[in-house]
């Protein structure tokens, strides 16, 4: 089982609708939680952490499931640029960053 | 400002020759990793460093090699022996704690000639 996956879609969307996107991890000692957004060739950037308790920056909403292991990113009111590759990070205690393979979102008129 | 500086941002090499990837960081960072990206794929981890003169194998490390001589430097040779070096190459830090983000550069794109 891979310690991080995700769905590699790609999600089509029409613009102003809601897309979630899941991310499950294997290693219950998983300490930190990361969405990353990547556009075509560039680096990925923080978009937003996760916390236990849920957390939400405008129109983005991240959870966490430690129970289930996985964590969740919820866009609401897609917008065209909002189209990219999201990716979900998790970070164990031994300071090793651990990527998931992506999911593409892509928001048409 | 602080940052990531990964360069060059492109690299061409012919078959058969070492060629090294700078990554320098000025964020007071201890950790420091490489991850290899190929079109469409996701991020593997290739080497990461916790501190200092130390630094572990990640997923994909055969091919490569590291060096942390310094804090701020974390530059990564590919070698003869990678057989499929064209890719994305990007470089990363983050603090020790690991409860933070991690910083990227902008990337250096390797292409074997």
């Amino acid at each position: 089982r891979k310690e991080v996956e995700q769905d590699p879609g790609p999600f089509n969307v029409p613009e102003g609708a809601t897309v979630a996107f899941n991310c499950t991890y294997s290693n219950s000692a998983s300490q930190s939680f990361f969405w990353y957004r990547q556009d075509c060739r560039k680096e990925p950037k923080l978009l937003m952490s996760v916390y236990s308790s849920g957390n939400e920056d405008g129109r983005f909403t991240a959870q966490l499931n430690r129970a289930s292991q996985y964590i969740s990113l919820l866009i609401r009111d897609s917008k065209l640029s909002d189209s990219a590759t999201y990716l979900c990070v998790v970070n164990l205690n031994t300071d090793k960053l651990i990527f998931g393979t992506g999911t593409r979102l892509q928001v048409f008129p | 400002d602080g940052g990531i500086t990964q360069s060059p941002k492109y690299l061409f090499r012919k078959e058969g020759q070492n060629v090294t990837l700078s990554c320098e960081q000025n964020l007071n960072h201890d950790a420091m990793y490489w991850y290899r990206q190929d079109p469409g794929q996701g991020l593997r981890l290739i080497y990461y460093s916790q501190i200092v003169n130390d630094f572990q194998k990640g997923d994909i490390a055969e091919g490569y090699s590291v060096s942390r001589e310094k804090k701020e430097s974390f530059p990564l040779t590919v070698t003869s022996a990678q057989k499929n070096p064209t890719a994305f190459y990007l470089c990363a830090s983050s603090t020790h704690q690991g409860d933070t983000e991690a910083f990227f550069g902008q990337g250096t794109r390797l292409t074997v000639v």
